[in-house]
């Protein structure tokens, strides 16, 4: 069984750039989580989908958007990227949106925006 | 709003010695409480859930404890080793309308030295 990938690895970009980070979820998962991570942090959650519709969303401007696909699979964009984007963006998926599903992360995307 | 707290946000140690980790939550409502290693600039490993109706739950050489009502959990570690050697996260599910969002603490950075 596969886990959870997560693609590119390390990504830098400029301010004001856009970028698109891509999460595999694990074999049978339906549900995935985004998670923003800055350094010496834990980590923030961004937003859940859940069967190609956002299920929920944390504290985050519009500027971070989301996908998900038919095979589950997701996508973050951020656009007009801020010095403080730069942070490890971890995904997770599990086998539905209720509580009582663990999530099970990937290994995340280190982006560094100059 | 559901803040978690660790303590201590970093702990040195000699090998051999068992110690313990502290999380403390501020809403005693939640649907259970994961505990998560973390090494440096990687992703996130589950060690424990602790549903919110149990007291404690045990792996190998890690035992988790849950009191709720004090908003507490502790991680206690047995006999530590150089490889136990990283970050740990603590993290609630509050369940209800915010299904599967993961509230972490910042973590505690553990070094065993040999």
């Amino acid at each position: 069984e596969t886990g959870v990938t997560q693609s590119p690895t390390h990504l830098i970009k400029t301010r004001g750039q856009q970028v698109t980070l891509r999460c595999s979820s694990q074999s049978g998962h339906n549900t995935v989580s985004w998670y923003q991570q800055a350094l010496g942090q834990g980590p923030q959650f961004i937003f859940q989908y859940y069967r190609e519709e956002e299920n929920g969303r944390g504290n985050f401007p519009p500027r971070f958007s989301g996908l998900q696909f038919p095979n589950y699979s997701s996508e973050l964009n951020v656009n007009a990227l801020e010095l403080d984007d730069s942070a490890l963006y971890l995904c997770a998926s599990s086998l539905g949106r209720g509580p009582g599903y663990e999530q099970y992360f990937g290994p995340g995307t280190r982006l560094t925006v100059t | 709003k559901q803040e978690v707290t660790q303590i201590p946000a970093a702990l040195s140690v000699p090998e051999g010695e068992n110690l313990v980790l502290n999380c403390s939550f501020t809403d005693s409502a939640i649907y259970n409480l994961q505990w998560f290693r973390q090494d440096p600039g990687k992703g996130l490993t589950s060690l424990l859930l602790i549903q919110s109706s149990q007291r404690e739950q045990t792996s190998g050489r890690l035992n988790a404890s849950l009191d709720k009502s004090s908003g507490r959990s502790t991680l206690y570690i047995a006999a530590s080793q150089p490889g136990d050697s990283a970050t740990y996260l603590c993290a609630i599910n509050a369940g209800g309308t915010s299904y599967g969002k993961l509230t972490f603490g910042q973590g505690t950075i553990l070094t065993v030295h040999p």
